[in-house]
């Protein structure tokens, strides 16, 4: 089974600091995604990668980067956290154009 | 743009009934179309997709999908409900021509199967 690894399951962090969220998956797949989940607005994305080191945005991209140095890790930036980037974020991975995305369990983020 | 609809924020049903969680999308290519279902503070795991072929397609945990192109829509259904089913459903929508891998959710429906 695809396992993707989200570190940390629950952070919390102060406005203005920069947060890391790392994410590995364990079968090779060279699409990754991150997602954030908000009440009554679903899923929307972040940022995605198709490659090593390469990215393309989302559709909320403003205030978060990535980094993709290694294939199996795919990591979310938040340059300087605010309160509204409270929220639960996901990463996901896929192979294919036709397969489904593998999740994690997701990061909940609270930013004070 | 690729666009979903999932037009009810909850559906309530006895267990045993029949239960329908309704889709709609918008896609400029071929859509590829998936069904995610989330439990309490995990990830989304995927229940089932429709690329291409048979219209009705079939998934984990007895729920199938019905692919209506001329409405398009991609309703979720199962013949008989459990408790267990109890969960927030995601339908999913990808552009099959553009050659992309970004993938657009609905807000999610939250189902409740009452014993």
């Amino acid at each position: 089974d695809v396992k993707v690894t989200q570190s940390s399951r629950y952070l919390v962090k102060r406005t203005g600091e920069k947060v890391f969220l790392e994410c590995v998956q364990d079968m090779d797949h060279e699409n990754m995604f991150w997602y954030r989940q908000d009440p009554g607005l679903g899923l929307r994305l972040i940022y995605f990668s198709y490659d090593v080191k390469m990215k393309e945005k989302g559709d909320i991209p403003e205030g978060y980067s990535v980094s993709r140095e290694k294939k199996e890790r795919f990591s979310l930036i938040l340059e300087s956290a605010s309160t509204n980037q409270t929220s639960m974020y996901l990463c996901a991975s896929t192979p294919r154009r036709n397969s489904p995305l593998h999740f994690g369990n997701g990061t909940r983020l609270t930013v004070t | 743009a690729q666009s979903v609809a999932q037009p009810e924020d909850q559906v309530n049903v006895a267990e045993g009934n029949p239960l329908t969680v309704k889709c709609t999308y918008s896609v400029s290519g071929n859509p590829y179309l998936f069904w995610y279902v989330q439990y309490p503070n995990r990830g989304l795991q995927f229940l089932l997709k429709y690329i291409t072929g048979d219209n009705l397609v079939k998934g984990s945990y007895g729920f199938e999908a019905e692919f209506n192109k001329s409405q398009t829509s991609f309703h979720l259904k199962k013949p008989s409900a459990l408790v267990s089913d109890s969960a927030l459903y995601f339908c999913a929508v990808r552009d099959g021509n553009t050659g992309g891998f970004k993938t657009i959710f609905g807000a999610g429906t939250r189902l409740f199967v009452k014993a």
